[in-house]
């Protein structure tokens, strides 16, 4: 079964809105890690969380990792067009040492000009 | 500028027909990995190599085959493709630290689409 499930699957918004888009996953893990995929491209690595932080940000985005509960968010605050693409987080499995990423199913986020 | 290169981008093929799938980067990263990207089953890793001539099956490796004679290069091989190997594949790198508590975001290729009719 996927380690990493996203929540929503897809999500449509105004520009200057805000996003958040939520992942669960099942085992202890080493760090969780978000990616983007534009349409037709490879996926960009956007922020990494490790098992012992609660939040990071950089730049727009905002990430929390909640390690009792198994879940990720990842919020983008004043979405841009530009921002339109699919996230997926992606988890380490603490047991596997072999730098495996788990990747869940992915967030379709829409954003309207 | 650090990359992952993946050749060709796209292939239509025929079943049988031996082909190889390249894959470069220049950030002198250790860890490199292959994935295949499916609707609905999401990305799932086929191969994965922790350093020069050291390989390793990943979740579907089945009719696949890697080589790292190189640090900079690791080709996935497809003997004798079939139809249910089309996939958009992704060819990642890492600077490694696995095992060390320290890991590294991987790096992704733009993907190669592959159709095997």
């Amino acid at each position: 079964s996927q380690q990493g499930e996203e929540d929503p699957q897809a999500l449509s918004i105004q520009e200057g809105e805000n996003a958040t888009m939520n992942c669960s996953y099942k085992t202890s893990i080493n760090n969780l890690q978000w990616y983007r995929q534009n349409s037709g491209r490879g996926l960009v690595h956007l922020i990494l969380i490790r098992s012992n932080e609660r939040e990071k940000h950089s730049g727009r985005l905002r990430v929390t990792l909640d390690t009792s509960k198994k879940s990720s968010s990842l919020l983008i605050t004043a979405s841009r067009a530009a921002d339109t693409a699919s996230y997926f987080c992606a988890t380490e499995d603490r047991s596997s040492n072999t730098g495996k990423l788990i990747f869940g199913q992915g967030t379709t986020l829409q954003v309207k000009p | 500028e650090a990359q992952v290169t993946q050749n060709p981008r796209y292939l239509i093929t025929v079943t049988g027909k031996k082909l190889t799938v390249t894959c470069s980067q220049n950030m002198n990263h250790e860890y490199m990995s292959w994935y295949r990207q499916d609707p609905g089953l999401g990305l799932r890793q086929i191969y994965y190599s922790m350093n020069v001539e050291v390989t390793d099956k990943g979740d579907v490796p089945e009719g696949y085959k890697v080589s790292r004679k190189e640090k900079r290069n690791f080709p996935l091989i497809l003997e004798s493709p079939s139809p249910n190997q089309t996939s958009l594949y992704f060819c990642a790198s890492s600077l490694s630290g696995f095992g060390t508590g320290v890991n590294q975001p991987q790096h992704f290729g733009d993907g190669t689409r592959l159709s095997i009719l």
